[in-house]
């Protein structure tokens, strides 16, 4: 069974950072483009990062650019958001999820950053 | 940036109806679209890839069409458990694009 589990959300003050990660089982995680999505509160979603299976291509969205990087460890099955930078506007539920260059077909739970003072 | 819109935003329908969604792109995006469920609280779901391949699992009442700039996404007989936000998705350039989401109510 295919299983993406994140992790590293919270609550945060502007200015701050957050590290997410996002553990992947059931799959061949190296043979997969990995991204992240988020949804703020009633809100849509919004694609934010994905990552190419050896990391040798990342793209972002432009409201993260310079503040957000994406990577992967695929010895560990894990994808990473290192957050920078934050602010009210990126408060959301991130969901990590399959695909990138393809549709995301598999999505975690998803785990909720707020950012606030 | 591609921009994608749904119609309609909300859409009210009963246990058995025939309901159709449009999503547009601003420019072409040959057959490079998905469609996603998503309930209340919970991941959304893949249904559709290609504008109109049904991700296996998906019920046939499912059912997508389209190339270009003008898709659609078909439930043939609205069942209870459909009643959720439908939301399409192009892959055809950086960055993704969602559509804003159109919410299928009970009637």
């Amino acid at each position: 069974e295919v299983q993406l589990v994140e992790s590293g959300g919270g609550l945060v003050q502007p200015g701050g950072s957050l590290r997410l990660s996002c553990a992947a089982s059931g799959f061949t995680f190296s043979s997969y483009w990995m991204s992240w999505v988020r949804q703020a509160p009633g809100k849509g979603l919004e694609w934010v990062a994905n990552i190419k299976q050896d990391g040798s291509e990342k793209y972002y969205v432009d409201s993260v650019k310079g503040r957000f990087t994406i990577s992967r460890d695929n010895a560990k099955n894990s994808l990473y958001l290192q957050m920078t930078c934050l602010r009210a506007e990126d408060t959301a539920v991130y969901y990590c999820a399959s695909g990138g260059n393809t549709p995301f077909d598999y999505w975690g739970q998803g785990t909720l950053v707020t950012v606030s003072s | 940036d591609i921009q994608m819109t749904q119609s309609p935003s909300t859409l009210s329908a009963s246990v058995g109806d025939r309901v159709t969604i449009t999503c547009r792109a601003s420019q072409s995006i040959s057959s490079w679209l998905a469609w996603y469920q998503q309930k209340p609280g919970k991941a959304p779901k893949l249904l559709i890839y290609k504008a109109s391949s049904l991700e296996s699992g998906v019920p046939s009442r499912f059912s997508g069409s389209g190339s270009g700039t003008e898709f659609t996404l078909t439930i043939s007989s609205l069942q209870p458990d459909d009643f959720a936000t439908y939301y399409c998705q192009q892959y055809n350039s950086f960055p993704r694009t969602f559509g804003q989401g159109t919410k299928v109510e009970i009637k």
